[in-house]
């Protein structure tokens, strides 16, 4: 069975920083594309941040760009997201999704999500 | 504000039809494919509909999706009380070079 696990959230001062993790299991990781969407409590769905599958390359959402960083550990099936100089807007729920191809802009599988709360 | 405009909520009889709709621009709907995604309360999204119109295997057909120039649309037939939740349409912006979704619309099942 194909699994997202997110791991890694909780309550952050603003200025402090992060790290997410997502687990995966069930498909050949490396042969896929991962992203970070986050949801702030009652709001929608934002995309954060993006990842080929061997790492090569990464893209951010600008509200993130310079403050956060995806990567990942091929050999550990598992996905990251490291999260700095956080603020109080970066409090939302934070998933990591795939794409079912290289390029796609839909995602088929998520994980069940990860709360961050940046408050003091 | 997102990117993409999805009206706040939309709500039907049990039974009944609904359609919710995405609007966009060239950047984004116009020139791209549109998905769709299922929200239930407290839980992770569920893609719906891919490329416009194709469902994933396990969706049934009561869901369809429709897309025409920079607008979509997300129909449910045989509407459930189960088939409460929030719908986003995403698509990929070639402007912002990233997914860009909708507001969410929550669906209330009468």
């Amino acid at each position: 069975e194909l699994q997202l696990v997110e791991s890694g959230g909780g309550l952050v001062q603003p200025g402090g920083s992060l790290r997410l993790s997502c687990a995966a299991s069930g498909f050949t990781f490396s042969s896929y594309w991962m992203h970070w969407v986050r949801q702030s409590p009652g709001k929608g769905l934002v995309w954060v941040s993006r990842i080929t599958s061997d790492g090569s390359s990464t893209t951010y959402a600008d509200s993130v760009k310079g403050r956060f960083t995806i990567s990942r550990d091929n050999a550990k099936n598992t996905l990251y997201l490291q999260m700095s100089s956080l603020r109080a807007e970066d409090t939302a729920v934070y998933y990591c999704a795939r794409v079912p191809a290289a390029g796609k802009g839909y995602f088929d599988y998520w994980g069940q999500g990860t709360l961050v709360t940046v408050s003091s | 504000q997102s990117v993409l405009t999805q009206p706040p909520s939309v709500s039907a009889a049990p039974g009944q039809k609904v359609t919710i709709s995405c609007s966009g621009s060239n950047s984004n709907i116009g020139n791209n494919y549109v998905s769709w995604y299922q929200q239930l309360p407290g839980s992770a999204p569920k893609l719906l509909i891919y490329d416009n119109n194709k469902r994933p295997s396990g969706i049934p057909d009561r869901f369809s999706g429709s897309k025409s120039g920079t607008s979509a649309i997300l129909g449910i037939t045989g509407l459930q009380t189960g088939d409460e939740a929030d719908y986003y349409c995403g698509a990929w912006d070639g402007s912002l070079s990233s997914v860009v979704f909708g507001g969410g619309t929550k669906l209330t099942v009468l």
